[in-house]
C-alpha cells in the first residue's frame, strides 16, 4: 500500500526538549512538506523540500529544522526554541506538477508540558 | 500579501444543499484545492479548480472564477457524515510550488 506514515500519533515532551517527528512516504513523490495546525486554525507552512538536499523555509520556520537526505523521509526536529510548540503537525508529499493534490499523513500531536 | 477567507461555521439539515464560499487574494495563482478534514484527522482531496468553471464530482461540486477571487464548494444531498472541516487551498507559485490554506469552514449537519 502506498501513502504517508508518521510517527508517532501521539507526543509529550518536557519544555526545553528538541523533539523530532517522523514523516516516510512510499509515493515516489519527489516535493514534501510540514505544516502545523492549531485549533480552529488552518495549516502553516513551516518548512517544504521539492527535491532531496533541499529545503525552504515557510511561513513560520522558526524554532524548527529539517533534513532531505532521502527521498522518502522528511524528519522534523522541533527545537527548544520554538516557543509555543503544542499543535497538531502534519506531513505531506505530492508529485512536482501544479496539477496534483497533496497527500496527507496521519498526523502527529505534539503535546508540552 | 497572500490571503484566504472562508467562513467560520455553518450549520445545515441533512438532506439539503450547503454553498461555502471562498475568496482569496494571492500572487502566482496555480490552481484552487477544496480539502475535506474531519476533526483530528488530515485533510483529503475533494476537488482541484484552475480554469474557471464548475466541476462536478459526485455530490460535491466546485466552481471557480479566478478575475474574482472567488470559490465555492456545493455540497448536495448532505449527510451526517459530511460534518467536517472544509478548507480552501490556493496553489502559488513563487520561486517554488507552494500551497496556502485558509482556516477551514466548520460545518454541521443536523437531522
Amino acid at each position: 500500500d502506498g501513502g504517508i506514515t508518521q510517527s508517532p500519533k501521539y507526543l509529550f515532551r518536557k519544555e526545553g526538549q528538541n523533539v523530532t517527528l517522523s514523516c516516510e512516504q512510499n509515493l515516489n513523490h519527489d516535493a514534501m512538506y510540514w505544516y502545523r495546525q492549531d485549533p480552529g486554525q488552518g495549516l502553516r507552512l513551516i518548512y517544504y523540500s521539492q527535491i532531496v538536499n533541499d529545503f525552504q523555509k515557510g511561513d513560520i520556520a522558526e524554532g524548527y529544522s529539517v533534513s532531505r537526505e532521502k527521498k522518502e523521509s522528511f524528519p522534523l526536529t522541533v527545537t527548544s526554541a520554538q516557543k509555543n510548540p503544542t499543535a497538531f503537525y502534519l506531513c505531506a508529499s505530492q508529485t512536482e506538477t501544479s496539477y496534483n493534490e497533496q497527500f496527507f499523513g496521519p498526523g502527529t500531536r505534539l503535546t508540552v508540558l | 500579501g497572500q490571503n484566504i477567507d472562508q467562513p467560520t461555521e455553518m450549520t445545515a439539515t441533512e438532506g439539503a444543499i450547503v454553498q461555502i464560499n471562498c475568496t482569496y487574494q494571492t500572487s502566482g495563482f496555480n490552481g484552487l484545492f477544496w480539502y475535506q478534514q474531519h476533526a483530528g484527522e488530515a485533510p483529503t482531496f475533494l476537488s482541484y479548480n484552475v480554469l474557471d468553471g464548475l466541476e462536478e464530482k459526485g455530490r460535491f461540486s466546485s466552481f471557480l472564477s479566478r478575475s474574482k477571487g472567488y470559490s465555492y464548494l456545493l455540497l448536495k444531498e448532505l449527510q451526517m457524515k459530511d460534518s467536517a472541516s472544509y478548507l480552501c487551498a490556493v496553489r502559488v507559485l513563487t520561486g517554488g510550488f507552494k500551497t496556502i490554506f485558509g482556516a477551514g469552514t466548520r460545518l454541521f449537519v443536523k437531522a
